[in-house]
Parts: structure tokens; sequence; C-alpha cells
């Protein structure tokens, strides 16, 4: 099946500063790839995904790039801010396989914090 | 807000006892996932609800069962309770975008089992 690794586990960087968390995944047949992000006392919240046929893919100040062929894929933070202070998870799914949710795999998850 | 919809928020409990787990869909969504987040797991599938039917199944134990009501609202029962058990458990909907479900998370339910 497939796995997903995601580091770092925790991450602090200074507010205005970027952020990057990094994820690898096993099953080159994984073509779909959201970010989560999971603030405290509330249950995570898709805030980016990219398919397998884009390599990069950006909204406003968060971005995602893919790379197939070393099977990582990549969440991008700039000019962060204190609201950015969360838990951030990568997925992995196969749609070839139905789709369906049931499929995703998560990473363990990053702390990010934005130090004032 | 996602709209899913989690009660009750905190739950403490002791080793052997039974509890429910409530969740409401999104309005309009027919499909609820269940999830259990601990810190050395991550986030895990336990099973999945459409329309009333089981759909799909991941690492859900048999002391746990689940069911969706004609009214798309879901429970979930974990009994004979362990100190294991303690954990965030999630529900979330989801909306068919393509080849691909899209989830929308509720904001959980804390266990903790003394």
């Amino acid at each position: 099946g497939e796995n997903v690794e995601q580091h770092p586990s925790t991450l602090s960087v200074q507010e205005g500063d970027s952020a990057v968390i990094k994820c690898t995944y096993s099953d080159s047949a994984s073509n779909y790839f959201p970010w989560y992000k999971q603030e405290l006392g509330k249950g995570p919240q898709l805030i980016i995904d990219i398919r397998s046929n884009v390599g990069e893919k950006k909204d406003q100040r968060i971005a995602v790039t893919l790379n197939k062929t070393a099977k990582h894929f990549s969440l991008h933070i700039t000019e962060t801010q204190p609201e950015d202070s969360a838990v951030y998870f990568c997925a992995a799914l196969a749609t070839h396989s139905g789709g369906g949710a049931d499929g995703l795999t998560f990473g363990k998850g990053t702390h990010l914090i934005i130090q004032p | 807000d996602s709209g899913v919809t989690q009660t009750p928020k905190h739950l403490i409990t002791a080793t052997g006892q039974r509890v429910t787990l409530r969740c409401s869909p999104r309005s309009g969504d027919l499909s609820v996932y269940w999830y259990q987040q601990s810190l050395d797991q991550g986030l895990q599938f336990l099973i999945q609800y459409y329309n009333g039917e089981e759909r799909a199944k991941g690492n859900i134990l048999e002391r746990f069962s689940a069911q969706q009501f004609p009214d798309l609202h879901s429970e979930l029962n974990l009994s004979s309770l362990e100190l294991g058990d303690s954990a965030l458990y999630f529900c979330a909907s989801s909306v068919v975008a393509g080849d691909h479900e899209k989830l929308f998370f509720g904001s959980g339910t804390q266990l903790s089992v003394l």
C-alpha cells in the first residue's frame, strides 16, 4: 500500500519568513495530493491540492510543488503570519482505485510555529 | 466552519465502558467518514457510510461499530474501551470533485479513557 512520509515534524519560523513542508510517497499510481491545515481545537481543513499532471499550483501565499519522478511534493508558505500556526498534513491518493477518500494516505503532520 | 457537526466535543469515561459519538454531515452530503487521530498513528481511516450503507472499512477494531441513519447523521459506537482508545475522533463528509472526493471535517470528539 501507499506510504507517505512527512518532514519536518515541527517547524519554527519567524513571522514574515517562508516555510516549506515536504512529503514523499511510495505508490507511483498516486495522482492526487491534498494538503490540510488543522488549527487547535478544529478538524483538518483542505487548503490546497494538486494533480499529478501539474507541477505547481499557487493560491495567494501558499503553493504546492510536485516532482513525480522523485515522488515528492512540498507545501510552501510565504510571508508567514501568526494565523499560519497550525498542524499541516499532506496526503496522497490513487484515483484509479475509485477516488474515494478511504484511499487517502496521510502524512503524520507538521506542527508549524510562527514566531512573532 | 465546515458544516459538519460532531457531538460531544469532549468525553471522559472509564475502561470497559461504551460510548457513542455523533456526527451530522454537511447539508446534502450523503457520505460520512470516521477517522481516529492519535499522536503516534496520525489520521487513521476507520469506516465510511454512504446513504445509510457501509461503503468502505479501514483499520476499525471489532469493538467499534458505526451506522448511518435515514436523516444521514452517523454514530460511532466504541465499546469495551481501553486506555489506548483515547484519541481524537473525527467525522467528515465528502463531495465528489471529478475523479476524487474532497473531505470536510468536523471539529472532532476528544475521547479520554481513564
